[in-house]
């Protein structure tokens, strides 16, 4: 089974600075997903960003890049220029390939962004 | 309009008492899912579904019961609401194993007294 620890219960960031959150998990598998979901007040989970483990280029979206490590079994989120507005829970979740998608989370890390 | 949408978004119970949560999806999804989110332990599966006849038991399915009454609706039952399922439910849908990527309804928040 996998397991995706995330070991940063919370954190806080002042607006327009870089801050990173942290994931490993552990896994035996080879070919599988990694994502970022972030969840805000409205309690809406909301994808960030997503990788592929095969790709060794790291995902990026916009202010959202992550920092892959397979073998290292890391995969930190940093997001630059923090905005009020990325204040929310932040969820690193796990997904083999071809088990029909299901996820496992971690436990999440509560960012928030101080003006 | 929302592409996966949840009813209700709240509910208060009582211990014993038998409740339904309801997910509907316009997105066209074959896969469906309920989730269950408790402080500290992330988003935990309770069940899955693949297609109308083709439903699976997740990490944490007992005290649940679902029904996959269409392809765009996807049913959670506590047949005998016990106060350790207070928690917030989430259902989300997938459009594959190629893509991979899971879509969520807004939640609903579930207190049994």
């Amino acid at each position: 089974a996998q397991t995706v620890t995330q070991s940063q219960p919370e954190m806080s960031v002042q607006e327009a600075e870089t801050v990173t959150l942290s994931c490993t998990y552990d896994t035996s598998e080879n070919n599988y997903y990694l994502f970022w979901y972030k969840q805000p007040p409205s309690r809406q989970m909301i994808l960030v960003i997503r990788q592929e483990a095969y790709k060794q280029q790291n995902a990026t979206e916009n202010r959202f890049s992550v920092n892959f490590q397979k073998a290292a079994k890391s995969f930190s989120l940093k997001i630059s220029d923090s905005q009020l507005g990325d204040t929310a829970m932040y969820f690193c979740a796990f997904m083999k390939h071809g088990a029909g998608n299901m996820l496992t989370f971690g436990g999440g890390t509560r960012l928030m962004v101080k003006p | 309009d929302a592409d996966v949408t949840q009813t209700p978004r709240n509910r208060i119970t009582k211990t014993g008492k038998r409740i339904m949560l309801e997910c509907s999806q316009t997105k066209g999804h074959d896969r469906m899912y309920w989730y269950r989110q408790d402080p500290g332990l992330g988003l935990r599966l309770i069940y899955y579904s693949f297609d109308v006849k083709d439903i699976n038991k997740g990490e944490i399915s007992d005290g649940y019961s679902v029904s996959r009454q269409a392809q765009a609706k996807f049913s959670l039952s506590l047949e005998s609401a016990i106060p350790n399922q207070t928690a917030l439910y989430f259902c989300a849908t997938s459009d594959g194993p190629l893509q991979g990527t899971q879509y969520f309804g807004p939640g609903t928040r579930l207190t049994v007294l």
